[in-house]
Order: structure tokens, then C-alpha cells, then sequence
């Protein structure tokens, strides 16, 4: 069975500090991976979605990166955090080609505190 | 753009009180609606999937029901361990596969 690991569960950082978080999933291949948002008491927002190593589609303009080195893994970046990044961060995967109507999967989310 | 539009914003309930969740959404061309389950600072889990209106899908004491402008979810005698944030979701030709979500109905369900 399909599991997705995604640490660290809590993250308490300073303004100006760079940020990794990493996420992985296990029991499938060649996944589509995406990067959601949440912040309090709104909606899942979309930060980035890959289709495949290399690959990495933007939805927003903002402070953070993406990376996928491995079919995999995916990586949520920044260089320098503002206090507007925090937030409760999701990674999510779901099954590649078919006609794009299959359920996302998601993992336990990281908690971004920035101080 | 898609756009999906949950309501109530919260809704409390006495064990054993049968209610609905409204998802209205407006999308170009709908590929799935989907219905997810939230505990406190857990992730979303997957419930249901509905792809065209009319159909039905039914788990436990809940059941998602789906018309071209919006989707209910029907939760039938619920229990205390019922009680979540329900997320709905849509899927639109945008390519790949990029869900729009709701904000959510957050259900309490008192014993």
C-alpha cells in the first residue's frame, strides 16, 4: 500500500532563517506530488504541483521554492522566511496520467511557526 | 476560475442527530468533486470521490450526493467520533490534477 511521510511534524523558525521541508512517498511510482497550505480558518491553498522529476509547476507568487530530486521526493524551500509563511504546510501525491479525476493523498503536515 | 463554497462554517450536533453539508462549487468542466475528513492537526483523509450528477456514494453513516452546482454530504445518526472539519474539493480542466477546496464545515458532535 501507498504511504507519504512528511517531516518534520513541527517547526518553530526566526524571520530571515531558510526552511526545508521534505516529504516522501512509498509504494508507487512516478506520483504526482503537490505542496498545499493551510492557514487558519481558510482553505487549502495550492503552492506547487510536479508531474515528474525535474518538474515543478508554481501557483503562487511567493517567498518559497520547490524541488523534486527524486520521483519520490519532494522539497519545500525558502532562503530567507517572513513572518507571512507561517502556516500548517501539506504534501500530498496522487496517481499520474489517467483523466485527472483521482483522489489526492495527503500526508500529516509540517506546523511552520515564524518567529 | 473554480470556485468552491462550503456551508455551514461550523455545525454542532447531538449524537444520534441526522444533518447535511452543502459544497456549492462553479468549475469549467468538472472531473471529480471529492469529500475529505479533518482531524485537528492531522492531514486530509480521503472519503469519497463523485464524478457526475445524480450518482451517490455512501460509507458508514455518511453519504455524498452530488448535482451539477452542488454536493451534500449526509451524515446519518452521527457519533461523537464523527466529529471533523469536512473538506470539499474540486477538480476542473486545468490540467493535471489541481484541487480547488472549500474552507470547510467544522462538525461537533456532542454526546
Amino acid at each position: 500500500s501507498q504511504t507519504i511521510h512528511q517531516w518534520p511534524a513541527t517547526l518553530v523558525q526566526p524571520v530571515g532563517s531558510p526552511l526545508s521541508l521534505e516529504c516522501t512517498v512509498e509504494g508507487t511510482s512516478n506520483p504526482n506530488l503537490y505542496w498545499y497550505r493551510q492557514a487558519a480558518g481558510r482553505g487549502l491553498q495550492l503552492l506547487f504541483y510536479s508531474v515528474g522529476i525535474g518538474q515543478i509547476s508554481s501557483e503562487v507568487p511567493q517567498n518559497l521554492s520547490a524541488s523534486r530530486p527524486q520521483d519520490r521526493q519532494f522539497i519545500l524551500s525558502s532562503k530567507k522566511l517572513l513572518l507571512s509563511d507561517s502556516g500548517f504546510y501539506l504534501c500530498a501525491w496522487s496517481d499520474s496520467g489517467v483523466a485527472y479525476n483521482s483522489p489526492l493523498h495527503f500526508g500529516n503536515g509540517t506546523r511552520l511557526t515564524v518567529t | 476560475e473554480d470556485q468552491v463554497t462550503q456551508s455551514p462554517e461550523a455545525l454542532r450536533l447531538q449524537e444520534g442527530e441526522s444533518s447535511s453539508l452543502n459544497c456549492s462549487y462553479t468549475v469549467s468542466g468538472l472531473r471529480g468533486l471529492f469529500w475529505y475528513r479533518q482531524d485537528p492537526g492531522k492531514g486530509p483523509e480521503f472519503l469519497f470521490t463523485l464524478y457526475s450528477a445524480g450518482e451517490e456514494k455512501e460509507k458508514e453513516r455518511l453519504k455524498a450526493t452530488l448535482t451539477k452546482k452542488e454536493s451534500f454530504l449526509h451524515i446519518t445518526a452521527p457519533k461523537p467520533e464523527d466529529s471533523a472539519t469536512y473538506l470539499c474539493a474540486v477538480s476542473g480542466l486545468q490540467g493535471a490534477q489541481k484541487l480547488v477546496f472549500g474552507q470547510g464545515t467544522r462538525l461537533t458532535i456532542n454526546p
